[in-house]
This record gives C-alpha cells, sequence and structure tokens, in this order.
C-alpha cells in the first residue's frame, strides 16, 4: 500500500486569506500526481495533473507545484474565499503502485 | 453531458443480500475503477479495468465482483453484504490510468448501509 500523507488534515482561514497544503508520496517510480477538489454532497473533480518534476499548474486563484525528486506537491489558494470550502485531495502514481492512490485528504474551511 | 452516471444513490441492504451498483460512462473511456470512501480514510480503490473484458483488483477487492462486458459499463456486485461494506462508493472514468495525465470523472456516488 502506498504512503501517501497529506498535512494539515483540515484547516480554517479567514475570507481573503492565502493558504498551502502538501502531500508527501514515495518519490521512486513516479508518474503522475493528481490534486482533486472535493466539495461536501457532490463528487471529486480534477484540479491538475502533473507529470514532470518543476511542474507548476495554475487554475484563477489555485496553484500547484511538484517535486519529484523529493517526493512532495503543494497546493495554493491564494486569497481564499468562502466557495473554496472543500476537501481536497492528492493522488500519485508511484512508488510500487500502478493505479492512482488517494491521499486521505485536506479539509478546508473558509470563514466570512 | 451525462458523463459518468451511478445508481442507486442511496441503498440499505441486510446482512447477506446481495446487489449490483451501475456504473455506465458516454466518453468511450477504457479506464473504469469502483472507489469506497470511508471516514478519515482517502478513496480507496477496490477494482479497476482497463477495458472491455479485462478487470483486475485494487487495494480493497475482497466481498466485491467486477465484470467489463462493454466500454460503457462496469457494474460493481456485492455477493453477500456485510456491515463492513457501508461505505460510500464512486464510480470513475478515465482515458487512460492516469500516468500520462489523464484525469478522473466521477460518479456522484452511492451511499451503501448494510444492517
Amino acid at each position: 500500500i502506498l504512503n501517501v500523507e497529506q498535512s494539515p488534515q483540515s484547516l480554517h482561514v479567514q475570507e481573503g486569506d492565502s493558504t498551502n497544503f502538501t502531500c508527501s508520496f514515495p518519490s521512486s517510480n513516479f508518474y503522475a500526481l493528481h490534486w482533486y477538489r472535493w466539495e461536501t454532497a457532490k463528487s471529486p473533480e480534477a484540479l491538475f495533473v502533473m507529470t514532470l518534476n518543476g511542474d507548476e499548474k495554475k487554475k484563477g486563484r489555485i496553484s500547484a507545484t511538484l517535486n519529484t525528486k523529493e517526493g512532495y506537491s503543494y497546493l495554493y489558494i491564494k486569497g481564499s474565499q468562502p466557495e473554496d470550502s472543500a476537501t481536497y485531495l492528492c493522488a500519485p502514481i508511484s512508488g510500487s503502485a500502478r493505479q492512482l492512490t488517494f491521499g486521505s485528504g485536506t479539509q478546508l474551511t473558509v470563514l466570512p | 453531458n451525462a458523463g459518468v452516471t451511478q445508481t442507486p444513490k442511496f441503498q440499505v441492504l441486510k446482512t447477506g443480500q446481495s446487489m449490483t451498483l451501475q456504473c455506465a460512462q458516454d466518453m468511450n473511456h477504457e479506464y473504469m475503477s469502483w472507489y469506497r470512501q470511508d471516514p478519515g480514510m482517502g478513496l480507496r480503490l477496490i477494482h479497476y479495468s482497463v477495458g472491455a473484458g479485462i478487470t483486475d483488483q485494487g487495494e480493497v477487492p475482497n466481498g466485491y465482483n467486477v465484470s467489463r462486458s462493454t466500454t460503457e459499463d462496469f457494474p460493481l456486485r456485492l455477493l453477500s453484504a456485510a456491515p463492513s461494506q457501508t461505505s460510500v462508493y464512486f464510480c470513475a472514468s478515465s482515458p487512460g490510468t492516469g500516468g500520462r495525465g489523464e484525469k478522473l470523472f466521477f460518479g456522484s456516488g452511492t451511499q451503501l448501509s448494510v444492517l
């Protein structure tokens, strides 16, 4: 079983704050790293898929970086809004796994 | 735009009963998969398929069967339901396994309770 760690487990921020989360995964045999956003009572939706070391992706106020050599990815949200409240999941394919392995997620609550 | 369609949305079973969770996609995706989501845990892979006629086990396959007779459909069968199978189940599809940048598209989920 692949060890995928996401931190923090949960986070409360004020509207307008910027924040970031971490996803750690085995650095060996890396193929890809996915980020998904999961709102309550909805289905997970893909934010980013990154495959190359040093990749940086951006979608509006949300961006992500990838370091495959040390096995981590950061997700940044600039100027958080209440609608950003969701659980953010990362899922790598690396190490001994040949399928996506999801972390347990970071639950973000943005307070108005 | 149907995408990935899962049925039913909710189901209550008694221990020992069997049922099938249905999943269909209209995007001509080769890859389909089933996940379960339990409190405090990430999505865990039950079974997956890389194409019609091909299935394989994921992380937590015990108690579940799958088949893939067509590209569109990937049903998940519980042969003899147990309380430990109480969970939320998600079906997902993708053009590939995700290793080359293909993202997953998820269905709306099935909330299953086994009494």
